[in-house]
């Protein structure tokens, strides 16, 4: 079963328009991190957004937020007032803790986002 | 500060030549990871260590590949002998200690292609 879920391939929005990047993910264990990350065309992957399992807050950095619904198992990226440089492949990732030691990254499929003028 | 460098930046070899991949992560970061992206499979984990010991390399393909950590600061990935398949970008990512909440830092990657 997959662990993190992005059905979006791809899509649209356009410049200072609000859009939401979907992800679900499947887990059994109670501790567990949630992550997004940009992978622009020149390739390297920025780490945007955290939450924790345990946050009772929707993580907020900048423009985006999370929307985590934990009982639906969805962490949603939004990015509000969208730009041009926000064109990009857009990660969501899951931590889990495992058996307590450092625990490895599992990513979704990824979601390409264009913004339009 | 410096993030995770990797070298070389580029790699073009002949099939069945040995391949050397390079990654120095985040001073203080005690877990480092190897992963490979492809259009096909996307980004795939072949590998981590937590100070320094593997602790999960059920991702790496074959026994062609191996990695080794022999300090805090520097971590290789090896292929021998290459093929054509092993084409990809190989990221390494470092963190810094913790269970669940620590992001992975990614290093720019090494574009390799094997003809």
């Amino acid at each position: 079963a997959q662990k993190i879920t992005q059905t979006q391939p791809g899509m649209f929005v356009q410049e200072k328009e609000a859009v939401t990047l979907d992800c679900t993910y499947d887990t059994s264990d109670p501790s567990y991190g949630l992550f997004w990350y940009k992978q622009p065309s020149s390739g390297e992957m920025i780490f945007l957004i955290y939450q924790g399992s345990y946050d009772q807050q929707n993580a907020t950095e900048g423009r985006y937020s999370l929307n985590f619904q934990k009982a639906r198992k969805s962490a949603n990226l939004v990015i509000s007032a969208s730009q041009l440089g926000d064109s990009a492949m857009y990660f969501c990732a899951m931590r889990e803790t495992d058996t307590g030691t450092a625990s490895k990254l599992t990513f979704g499929t990824g979601t390409r986002l264009q913004v339009t003028l | 500060d410096a993030g995770v460098i990797q070298s070389p930046r580029h790699e073009v070899t002949e099939m069945g030549q040995e391949v050397t991949l390079r990654c120095k992560p985040i001073s203080g970061h005690n877990s480092l990871f190897w992963y490979r992206q492809t259009m096909m499979r996307g980004l795939e984990l072949l590998i981590y260590f937590n100070n320094n010991v593997p602790i999960d390399d059920s991702g790496m393909p074959e026994d062609r590949f191996s990695a080794k950590m022999p300090n805090a600061s520097f971590s290789t990935l090896k292929i021998q002998p290459s093929e054509p398949r092993d084409s990809a970008v190989y990221f390494c990512a470092s963190s810094l200690p913790g269970l669940g909440d620590s992001p992975l830092h990614f290093g720019n990657g090494t574009r390799l292609t094997v003809t």
